[in-house]
């Protein structure tokens, strides 16, 4: 089954702290993967994607990402977080067979001062 | 471009109502995907169209959903007649060239059924 999960769904840091958001997939090919960044009453924006190549993948606002496969994962990293970056962050893989996105449950980041 | 644009932002309407939400999709862009967001199940994909095509509507709940695509620059996604458990955030996305590019989002519809 082709399956996207985000085992966190809520996490708090400090600003300055440095940020991991997990997400791991399951899909029998090779993935395309996705990280989208929801702020409160907007639409989802793409921070970055990985389609091949370099498996660490840079993207806006200073996120990167990496692409592991063995472990079946694309868990998001910045080094220091911005209060700017409280928001919900949702990690999508795109499936050939259905030709659509499959999008993880979500993880809501809050940023302490 | 102003990006993918959705009307109304928020629409309130009493159960049994017909509610019609609107999509201007970024020009030039093939595809247009409607989307469902709720608490319970997260985002999911009601149908995509392929240059004005319904191509997967197999997410549609049931047939109190149609949407249409009537040109390359308007949709629109109906409910009718409208019920509680319709209440969420729909979004209208679009993207160029392929399904798995970069999907543009609008900033939603927030429905609620009174």
């Amino acid at each position: 089954a082709q399956s996207v999960t985000q085992p966190d769904i809520h996490i708090t840091v400090s600003e300055g702290a440095s940020l991991e958001l997990r997400c791991n997939y399951s899909y029998g090919a090779t993935p395309y993967l996705f990280w989208y960044v929801q702020s409160p009453g907007q639409g989802l924006q793409l921070l970055l994607k990985y389609f091949s190549g370099d498996t660490l993948v840079q993207g806006i606002k200073g996120f990167e990402a990496e692409f592991k496969r063995s472990q079946s994962s694309f868990n998001l990293r910045k080094p220091s977080v911005h209060w700017s970056d409280a928001a919900e962050y949702f990690c999508a893989l795109f499936s050939g067979g259905y030709n659509k996105l499959i999008f993880g449950a979500g993880t809501r980041l809050a940023v302490h001062p | 471009d102003a990006g993918v644009i959705q009307s109304p932002r928020h629409e309130v309407t009493e159960m049994g109502q017909e509610v019609t939400l609107r999509c201007k999709p970024i020009s030039g862009h093939d595809y247009l995907f409607w989307y469902r967001q709720t608490m319970m199940r997260g985002l999911e994909l009601l149908i995509y169209f392929n240059n004005n095509v319904p191509i997967d509507d197999s997410g549609m709940p049931e047939d109190r959903f149609s949407a249409k695509m009537p040109n390359a620059s308007f949709s629109t996604l109906k409910i009718q007649p409208s019920e509680p458990r319709d209440s969420a955030v729909y979004f209208c996305a679009s993207a160029k060239g392929t399904a798995r590019t970069e999907a543009f989002f609008g900033q939603g519809t927030r429905l609620t059924v009174v």
